[in-house]
């Protein structure tokens, strides 16, 4: 079974408009931890926002918040006021366990396209 | 902040040869680190898990005997990718973890190509 799911293949915004990129994960274990990261076309990998599992508040980067329903399993990212460079995939992934030297499991990922 | 640098940022080479892709993390030590190959459009996959100074863990269906992996120090992992053949062309990139309280970071990647 999935552990990480992303069913948007790709997504339009219009600039300065916000945007919700969907993810949804699968466990059984108490204690995880929810990433977020871009990969723009050059391939680097940049992090966005984490959540644990355990944080009583949606976590918030700038223009990105991550909107937390632990009962649906679910983390979406929210990026207001999108920008031209947002343009980029981006990655929902999760940490199974407390040890943040756990690996990460990834989405598929969802392509932004930011138009002007 | 936690800085992890990856080396070659693209190598082309010809079928059969073996080709070494270092992962080093700048300015933190990592015990572990953690290899992912991506093809084009798709998913970050995970190969392995490498333990510094012990074997390491590949996941299902990955060929240790090909991508040999070496963490000799707490700041450096490598990958080598034996008898490379032109179905291993893809991005490889490693990503080590800052420790508590911090999110893995990766390397830049290696686009290989095999000719």
């Amino acid at each position: 079974a999935q552990k990480i799911t992303q069913t948007q293949p790709g997504m339009f915004v219009q600039e300065k408009e916000a945007v919700t990129l969907d993810c949804t994960y699968d466990t059984s274990d108490p204690s995880y931890g929810l990433f977020w990261y871009k990969q723009p076309s050059s391939g680097e990998m940049i992090f966005l926002i984490y959540q644990g599992s355990y944080d009583q508040q949606n976590a918030t980067e700038g223009r990105y918040s991550l909107n937390f329903q632990k009962a649906r399993k679910s983390a979406n990212l929210v990026i207001s006021a999108s920008q031209l460079g947002d343009s980029a995939m981006y990655f929902c992934a999760m940490r199974e366990g407390r040890e943040w030297g756990n690996k990460l499991v990834f989405g598929a990922g969802t392509i932004l396209r930011v138009k002007s | 902040g936690a800085v992890v640098s990856q080396h070659p940022s693209w190598v082309i080479c010809k079928s059969g040869t073996s080709v070494k892709i270092e992962c080093r993390s700048l300015d933190f030590q990592a015990t572990t680190m953690f290899w992912y190959r991506q093809f084009p459009k798709q998913s970050l996959m995970l190969m392995a898990t490498s333990n510094e100074g012990s074997k390491a863990t590949y996941e299902q269906g990955v060929e240790k005997d090909k991508f040999l992996i070496n963490h000799a120090s707490l700041t450096l992992s490598t990958l080598t990718v034996t008898s490379a053949h032109p179905e291993d062309s893809s991005f490889y990139i490693c990503s080590a973890g800052g420790g508590n309280n911090s999110p893995l970071h990766f390397g830049n990647g290696t686009r290989l190509t095999v000719t």
